[in-house]
């Protein structure tokens, strides 16, 4: 069935550190891929998404490129700040023949805490 | 209103008693999605509408769960016979249409059942 892993946290970096958080997925048909984010107190909100093959995603500085023959969407971004402390979610909406209704499913999180 | 709207913030209720999760979606947003999030797990799929009907309803755990939209606005997820492995933060989100465009959240509400 359709799924998303990601690996586990939690991620403790140093400020300007570089990140890389790993993601990889299962679907039917060509899904679109995305990242959230849920900041400490607030609702999750979408950081990035690609809807194709080779499309790169990005914001904030963060990236990520939709690898379709290694069915993969890792999230990374150059130098990390405190305020990039957060929640961060791989989803993916699958797109069999168009009636995916926009369902997301999402992997378990991730939690990056970045000290100063 | 500016955002996806949910009430309440948290909601404790005792096991076997009916509660009541609000959403209020952006205005003009046809697609709602109601999702469950367990401690430390990523958001799992309830329910979908489309304007005034749940188009999929795959995701709801059993038939103590039960979720309405009848104005094609405002929904309501309704859970009978709470039990304490209900407990789980309900998040809504709205989208313009439902086609995989972007997913608007809100901060969901906190479910315990004691």
């Amino acid at each position: 069935g359709d799924s998303v892993t990601q690996m586990e946290g939690p991620v403790t970096l140093s400020e300007e550190a570089f990140l890389t958080i790993n993601c990889t997925y299962t679907a039917t048909g060509y899904p679109s891929l995305f990242w959230y984010v849920q900041y400490p107190g607030e609702g999750l909100q979408l950081l990035l998404k690609a809807t194709k093959a080779d499309d790169k995603g990005s914001n904030k500085g963060f990236e990520a490129t939709y690898r379709k023959e290694t069915t993969s969407f890792h999230l990374e971004k150059g130098s990390v700040q405190v305020s990039d402390s957060a929640v961060y979610f791989c989803a993916h909406i699958a797109n069999a023949g168009g009636t995916s209704y926009g369902k997301l499913t999402f992997g378990q999180g991730t939690i990056l805490t970045v000290h100063p | 209103g500016a955002g996806v709207s949910q009430t309440p913030s948290n909601k404790v209720t005792e096991k076997g008693k009916y509660v009541e999760l609000r959403c209020d979606p952006i205005s003009g947003h046809t697609a709602l999605y109601w999702y469950r999030q367990s401690l430390g797990q990523g958001p799992e799929f309830l329910i979908y509408f489309q304007g005034t009907g749940a188009a999929d309803d795959s995701g709801l755990p059993n038939d103590r769960f039960f979720a309405v939209r009848p104005e094609g606005s405002v929904s309501t997820l309704k859970i009978q016979r709470t039990e304490r492995g209900d407990s789980a933060v309900y998040l809504c989100a709205s989208s313009p249409s439902g086609t995989g465009t972007e997913a608007f959240f809100g901060q969901g509400t906190r479910l315990t059942v004691v």
